[in-house]
């Protein structure tokens, strides 16, 4: 099962409202990410997180704040958000071995739109 | 500045054709490489992984690498209107968690 999962689908949010993404994975990966990505364009890493520590931020603004509350479990926290906020956002997640990258698995993704 | 290139296409082909996806990419340290498919509004599907110099086979699909040359590719055989999509190469430089995503060929099989 290399199954990724992620709510909502669809999200629609003002500037000042506060939203969480949520994802989730059962394969026992220990490296979960969250990518950025607009229309046209290849995915984006914002933030990675391995053995439920953040390993890597990509710079991304403080309005959005990443959360790993176990090994399963990844959030991104939303607020005061604009219009250029609007794209797909995806979860991935990956086994952690040495030597080299594992593969990333993918979940469907979450539309944001920001009014 | 560590680079993945693909042609953005279309690349246009026949049904029943191959078609033949390229990328080529920057750090020779380098090793690990991925196809991803994705189709509009959908998110990236993993389609193949390969590591090794050489070709890698997963039933319609083909992976080559090439680490001398710097570059990968995706040969699909017996293309179908369903293999229409978006095709991603991601490249992860000198084992680390970020893969660099190329901007991706867009494939087109005419029925």
């Amino acid at each position: 099962d290399t199954e990724v999962t992620q709510t909502p689908k669809h999200l629609v949010m003002g500037m000042t409202n506060k939203k969480s993404l949520k994802c989730e994975q059962h394969m026992g990966h220990r490296a979960m990410y969250w990518y950025k990505q607009k229309a046209k364009k290849p995915p984006e890493l914002m933030f990675v997180y391995s053995y439920e520590k953040l390993s890597i931020n990509e710079s991304v603004p403080s309005r959005f704040s990443p959360e790993c509350p176990n090994s399963s479990l990844l959030n991104l926290h939303l607020h005061a958000l604009q219009p250029e906020d609007s794209a797909l956002y995806l979860c991935a997640s990956s086994q952690v071995a040495a030597g080299y990258q594992e593969t990333q698995y993918f979940g469907p993704g979450t539309r944001l739109l920001v009014l | 500045q560590k680079e993945v290139e693909q042609n953005s296409g279309p690349l246009s082909v026949p049904e029943g054709a191959i078609a033949s996806l390229n990328c080529t990419y920057s750090d020779r340290g380098s090793q690990s490489f991925f196809w991803y498919r994705q189709y509009s509004g959908k998110s990236p599907e993993l389609i193949m992984f390969i590591y090794s110099n050489g070709d890698k086979e997963d039933g319609r699909f083909t992976a080559q690498l090439n680490k001398a040359s710097q570059y990968v590719s995706l040969l699909i055989r017996d293309s179908q209107p369903s293999d229409s999509a978006t095709y991603l190469c991601a490249v992860n430089p000198s084992g680390t968690y970020k893969y660099i995503f190329g901007t991706g060929t867009r494939l087109k099989v005419l029925a």
